[in-house]
């Protein structure tokens, strides 16, 4: 498909477990981002990635959440210790470059934290 | 700090009817904006998108206005049908080219 695919589509884990959360953008996008959306409510910027340039991070939770980006495409987002506040939607976009290009999602990943 | 905010969190429309879905923003240095659609248990979906040297843009059967003045969006949707159920967002580029959401409308279509 040539849209933004998100894997897991639902993880289910009890506190305390690592997750890893993966998003394959679309081809040819060099801007990627990941986004978190509990229940209800808006979504919640986490980090970006641009082309090779230093990811701004300055939406991380905790220094529990990491994510890569490796060879400007597939992206890893990483929660190490998981807490029952970490459930949510946690959803990936990617556009062709930032700032005046709509950025395309993936449906999500639900993580539910037992 | 700078958010963006939408007046109505719920909205019901009869079928065929015109919608009207507005959103408040308050970084006046904010300069494109986008609306997204998102269905239950899917991704938000683009809509539309406007520039801030704009201050109407048109689609297929959407509409958004930007009025910089009192930063102010809308969302005009035309002959509503089923399938524009949803839930809509503003969103705004915000700081380090990151989207800054809404909490969004829920937009009903009644048969």
């Amino acid at each position: 498909g040539a849209g933004v695919s998100q894997s897991p589509s639902n993880k289910v884990t009890e506190k305390g477990k690592d997750v890893e959360l993966r998003c394959d953008p679309i081809s040819g996008h060099t801007a990627l981002y990941w986004y978190r959306q509990s229940l209800g409510q808006g979504l919640e910027f986490l980090i970006y990635f641009q082309g090779n340039s230093a990811p701004d991070k300055s939406g991380l939770p905790s220094d529990r959440f990491s994510a890569e980006r490796t060879g400007g495409s597939v992206s890893t987002l990483t929660i190490q210790r998981t807490q029952q506040e970490d459930s949510a939607v946690y959803l990936c976009a990617s556009s062709d470059r930032t700032g005046d290009q709509p950025q395309h999602f993936g449906d999500g990943t639900r993580l539910s934290i037992l | 700090g700078e958010s963006v905010g939408l007046h109505l969190p719920t909205l019901s429309v009869q079928e065929g009817d015109n919608s009207i879905i507005n959103c408040a923003y308050s970084n006046s240095a904010s300069d494109y904006f986008i609306w997204y659609k998102q269905e239950s248990g899917k991704g938000p979906q683009f809509i539309i998108d406007i520039r801030s040297n704009m201050d109407k843009r048109q689609g297929q059967r959407v509409t958004v206005l930007l009025n910089k003045t009192v930063k102010h969006l809308s969302l005009q949707i035309a002959a509503t049908q089923p399938g524009d159920s949803a839930v809509y967002f503003c969103a705004e580029i915000w700081g380090a080219q990151k989207l800054v959401f809404g909490q969004g409308t829920r937009l009903t279509i009644n048969p």
